[in-house]
C-alpha cells in the first residue's frame, strides 16, 4: 500500500520566521494531498490541501508545493506565530472511490517567541 | 465543516471484554473511516465504509470489526479487547456526495480507550 514519509519529526522556529515540512509518497496514482493540524487533546483539522493538477496552493500564511515527478510535497508556514505551534500531518490518498488516506508520522512544530 | 460526533469520549474496559465505539455524521458523506492514533504517531486506518451496509478492511484490521447500519452511523467493535488496543480512536467522514467535493475527510473529537 501507499507509504508516506514525513520530515522532520520535530521543528523549532523563531516567531516570524518560516517553517517547512516535507513529505514523500510512493504511489504514483495518488492525486490528493491534504495537511492536517492537531493541537493537544484535539482532533486533526484540515488546514490546506492540493490536488495533482496543481503545483502550488496558498491560503493566507500556508503554502503547499507539489512535485509529482519527485513524488514530494511540502508545507510552508510563513511568518510563524505562537498559535502555529502544533502537530502537523501530511497525507496522500490511494486513489479510487474509497478516499483512503495514508498519513505521515507527524511533525511537532514549536514557535519560539 | 462536517459534523462528526463520537461516543463515548472516554472508555475504560477490561481485557477480554467487548467494546463498541460509535460514530455519527450528519453531512450525508458516503465514506466513513476509523483510525487509531498512538502517542506521538500518525493515524492508522482500521476499517472504512463506502455507505450503508458496507465495511472494508483498512491497514490494521486485526482484532476489530466494523458495522455501518446507516448512512449516518459507523461503529467500531472490539470483541475481545486487549491492552495493546489502548489508544485514541478517531472516526472521520468524507468522500463523494452529490454536488460536494470528493476527497476531504473530517474528523470527530476522538475516543480515548484504555484497556486494563
Amino acid at each position: 500500500g501507499e507509504q508516506v514519509e514525513q520530515l522532520p519529526s520535530i521543528l523549532r522556529v523563531q516567531e516570524g520566521s518560516s517553517a517547512s515540512i516535507n513529505c514523500s509518497y510512493e504511489d504514483s496514482a495518488s492525486n490528493y494531498f491534504p495537511w492536517y493540524k492537531q493541537e493537544p487533546g484535539e482532533n486533526p483539522k484540515l488546514i490546506i490541501d492540493i490536488r495533482s493538477n496543481m503545483e502550488r496552493k496558498q491560503i493566507q500564511e500556508l503554502i503547499v508545493l507539489l512535485d509529482k515527478k519527485a513524488k514530494r510535497f511540502s508545507l510552508h508556514i510563513t511568518d510563524t506565530q505562537p498559535g502555529d505551534s502544533a502537530m502537523y500531518f501530511c497525507a496522500a490518498n490511494t486513489g479510487g472511490l474509497s478516499g483512503k488516506l495514508t498519513f505521515g508520522e507527524g511533525t511537532q512544530v514549536t514557535v519560539i517567541s | 465543516e462536517a459534523a462528526v460526533t463520537q461516543s463515548p469520549r472516554n472508555k475504560v474496559a477490561v481485557t477480554g471484554g467487548k467494546v463498541t465505539l460509535s460514530c455519527n455524521q450528519t453531512n450525508n458523506h458516503n465514506n466513513m473511516y476509523w483510525y487509531r492514533q498512538d502517542t506521538g504517531h500518525g493515524l492508522r486506518l482500521i476499517h472504512y465504509s463506502y455507505g450503508a451496509g458496507s465495511t472494508e478492511k483498512g491497514d490494521i484490521p486485526d482484532g476489530y470489526k466494523a458495522s455501518r447500519p446507516s448512512q449516518e452511523n459507523f461503529s467500531l467493535i472490539l470483541e475481545l479487547a486487549t491492552p495493546s488496543q489502548t489508544s485514541v480512536y478517531f472516526c472521520a467522514s468524507g468522500g463523494a456526495r452529490l454536488g460536494g467535493r470528493r476527497y476531504e475527510q473530517y474528523f470527530g473529537p476522538g475516543t480515548r480507550l484504555t484497556v486494563l
